[in-house]
């Protein structure tokens, strides 16, 4: 069965400062997707970017990147150039290759500060 | 074009009651996902509809819990004598697959706030 960690409950980044968000997986699958998502005190799901488990590149989508260590079973979330609307709880998910249900980790808050 | 919506934003009702939530996926989206949020935690997987395939019901937590998908694409997950803990976020999500292809990617309502009192 998959699980995820995040360990960091809260999160404080200055605005224009980058920042790590931290998750760890566990699956036995060999192929898997990994996810970030990204919920605004509004509640709506957003979904920031993805990696599956046999791309030899990080994934990157405008100001955020997925530090993939396969090895180490971690898939972290860099945000760069933190904006105040980054503010938010951020979600890491896997999904096996299957492509059926995400499981999700328990979030982190994200506070961005002038 | 139009995003998966969900009805209602908001249901509050009493303990015993029955609930009907639904969800109204992407148009073209075979695969259909119901998870639950409760306060301050993730989300929480209750069950998966893939095309004409027999549902994976694995998440719902008890039998008060049901959900069905008429022709494909609207969904509707119901909770019969609702109680307290039942109080969450209802969300759902879609994603498409065609044939041998699928993606990762799910989509998210806005969500159901489930308030049991």
């Amino acid at each position: 069965a998959q699980k995820i960690t995040q360990t960091q409950p809260g999160m404080f980044v200055q605005e224009k400062e980058a920042v790590t968000l931290d998750c760890t997986y566990d699956t036995s699958d060999q192929s898997y997707g990994l996810f970030w998502y990204k919920q605004p005190s509004s509640g709506e799901m957003i979904f920031l970017i993805y990696q599956g488990s046999y791309d030899e590149q990080n994934a990157t989508e405008g100001r955020y990147s997925l530090n993939f260590q396969k090895a180490r079973k971690s898939a972290n979330l860099v945000i760069s150039a933190s904006q105040l609307g980054d503010s938010a709880m951020y979600f890491c998910a896997d999904i096996p290759g299957t492509a059926s249900k995400l499981t999700f980790g328990t979030g982190t808050r994200l506070q961005v500060t002038l | 074009g139009a995003g998966v919506s969900q009805s209602p934003s908001n249901k509050v009702t009493e303990k015993g009651k029955d609930v009907e939530l639904r969800c109204d996926p992407i148009s073209g989206h075979t695969a259909l996902y119901w998870y639950r949020q409760s306060l301050g935690q993730g989300l929480e997987f209750l069950i998966y509809f893939q095309g004409n395939s027999a549902p994976d019901k694995s998440g719902l937590p008890s039998d008060r819990f049901s959900a069905e998908r008429t022709g494909g694409s609207v969904s509707t997950l119901t909770i019969q004598r609702t109680q307290q803990e039942d109080s969450a976020v209802y969300l759902c999500a879609s994603s498409w697959t065609s044939g041998g292809s699928f993606s990762y990617e799910q989509y998210f309502g806005p969500g159901t706030r489930l308030t049991v009192t």
